[in-house]
């Protein structure tokens, strides 16, 4: 069964560090999402991504973010110079279609610790 | 603008125990509804979901959920938990017009033998 998948499971950085997120969607899906996890709270979404473009983003998606999809499988969560707060589960998603007909499909995660 | 309340963090049942997961979502417009469960070191794999079709949804490993606008609930439901289904389970609501999911915080259900 399509599935999927996130590198590196766990990242530690020290804090200003950048660091990158990666991800490998679904092949046939055409939307991806990052979502995030702080410890104890709930998940937040952070971004969608369409036709190469940003298409909704949250409030939490400020300037320290980007995302990419470098190539035709990878997409990418980019966090330019980390912060204590940053530290959280990040979650990649892709669906078919923008549509929540069409459920999203999550990733296993990445745990960021920032030091 | 959506939300989603999952009333208790935790939830402990006896194993052949019923299993009863409460989600109460609020939108302004007709929502969508997702239960997915999270296994440790897993991802969120989606247990049923709701598209305005039948309000009484059925999913997978036995689990079902009835939406209910009058209360604007979307519980989950197990009739006979398995020491397999210890997990964190977390509502979501989506909407169209937004590509985003808005999620609950999440129910650790514990299985006891």
């Amino acid at each position: 069964e399509p599935e999927v998948t996130q590198t590196p499971s766990h990242q530690v950085t020290q804090m200003g560090q950048e660091v990158i997120l990666r991800c490998v969607p679904i092949s046939n899906h055409l939307y991806f999402y990052w979502y995030r996890q702080i410890l104890g709270q709930k998940v937040e979404f952070l971004v969608s991504f369409y036709n190469n473009e940003i298409s909704e983003k949250s409030e939490i998606f400020d300037d320290q973010f980007s995302v990419e999809r470098p190539d035709g499988s990878n997409f990418t969560l980019k966090i330019r110079s980390t912060k204590l707060e940053d530290s959280a589960m990040y979650f990649c998603a892709s669906s078919a279609s923008g549509s929540p007909y069409n459920e999203q499909f999550f990733g296993p995660g990445t745990r960021l610790t920032v030091l | 603008a959506q939300s989603v309340t999952q009333l208790g963090s935790h939830v402990s049942v006896s194993e052949g125990a019923l299993v009863l997961l409460r989600c109460n979502y609020s939108s302004s417009v007709p929502p969508y509804l997702f239960w997915y469960v999270q296994y440790p070191n897993q991802g969120l794999q989606l247990l049923l979901k709701y598209t305005s079709a039948a309000t009484l949804v059925k999913g997978i490993n036995g689990f079902e959920a009835e939406f209910k606008k009058s209360e604007t609930s979307f519980h989950l439901t197990k009739p006979s938990a398995h020491m397999s289904d210890a997990a964190e389970y977390f509502c979501a609501v989506g909407t169209s017009g937004t590509y985003k999911y808005i999620f609950g915080t999440g129910t650790r259900l514990k299985v006891l033998a």
